[in-house]
């Protein structure tokens, strides 16, 4: 496509509920990143792709996240038991190299109830 | 790891003036300074990136500095019009095989007519 496409755009989840987070990057776009923005804030990185291949998780931050690109194209960003503080937007970018010039997509709201 | 500092967090300006946001970074080793303009509920937009061998670098209305020295880079953005209001984000990475980047807290910059 000719941009990023991430679904759902919003997502209300109750506490202890597991929610997945959908992000379709630029076709051919070999980087992809996930970054949580809270609100009133920058993002903040949580993880990066290299094709398939799950270089850095070092911004995940618990164990209930896990994020997965087993195909080297789409992404899901999976989030269990979820929790107040979880709330934000999840922001997904791809990049056709190692990540100068990246695309981010609109976002996927989650709020927690 | 990397820190960000932007300043102010909000700009307030009359169409047809300048604004500058400021941003400092913490880590030498940081040679990827890009700039994001985001919309309220929208994505995150690059609009400038700079690196680290260049000093300044310009387009159309927008532009902007690198001194590696004191560690801080700005954005300068020129005649201003309505639509250039929105919150801007700095960020800083270095390159580690690929671009994670460390963002600043953002500045809503707002232009009145």
């Amino acid at each position: 496509g000719a941009g990023v496409s991430q679904s759902p755009r919003y997502k209300v989840a109750k506490r202890g509920q597991d929610v997945a987070l959908r992000c379709d990057p630029i076709s051919g776009h070999v980087s992809l990143f996930w970054y949580q923005q809270a609100l009133g804030q920058g993002p903040e990185f949580l993880t990066y792709f290299q094709n398939e291949a799950q270089l850095d998780k070092s911004g995940l931050p618990s164990d209930r996240f896990f994020a997965e690109r087993p195909e080297g194209s789409v992404s899901t960003l999976k989030i269990q038991r979820t929790q107040q503080e979880d709330s934000a937007v999840y922001l997904c970018a791809s990049s056709p190299s190692s990540g100068y010039g990246y695309t981010f997509g609109s976002g996927t709201r989650l709020t927690g109830v | 790891g990397e820190n960000v500092e932007q300043h102010p967090s909000t700009l307030s300006v009359q169409e047809g003036d300048s604004a500058v946001i400021k941003c400092t970074y913490s880590d030498s080793a940081s040679n990827y300074f890009p700039w994001y303009k985001q919309e309220l509920g929208k994505r995150p937009q690059l609009i400038i990136d700079i690196r680290s061998n260049v000093g300044e670098k310009k387009d159309q209305r927008i532009a902007v500095t690198l001194n590696k020295t004191a560690k801080h880079f700005s954005l300068h953005i020129t005649e201003t019009q309505p639509e250039d209001s929105a919150v801007y984000f700095c960020a800083a990475s270095m390159n580690t095989g690929f671009q994670k980047l460390v963002f600043g807290t953002g500045t809503r910059l707002l232009v009145s007519p």
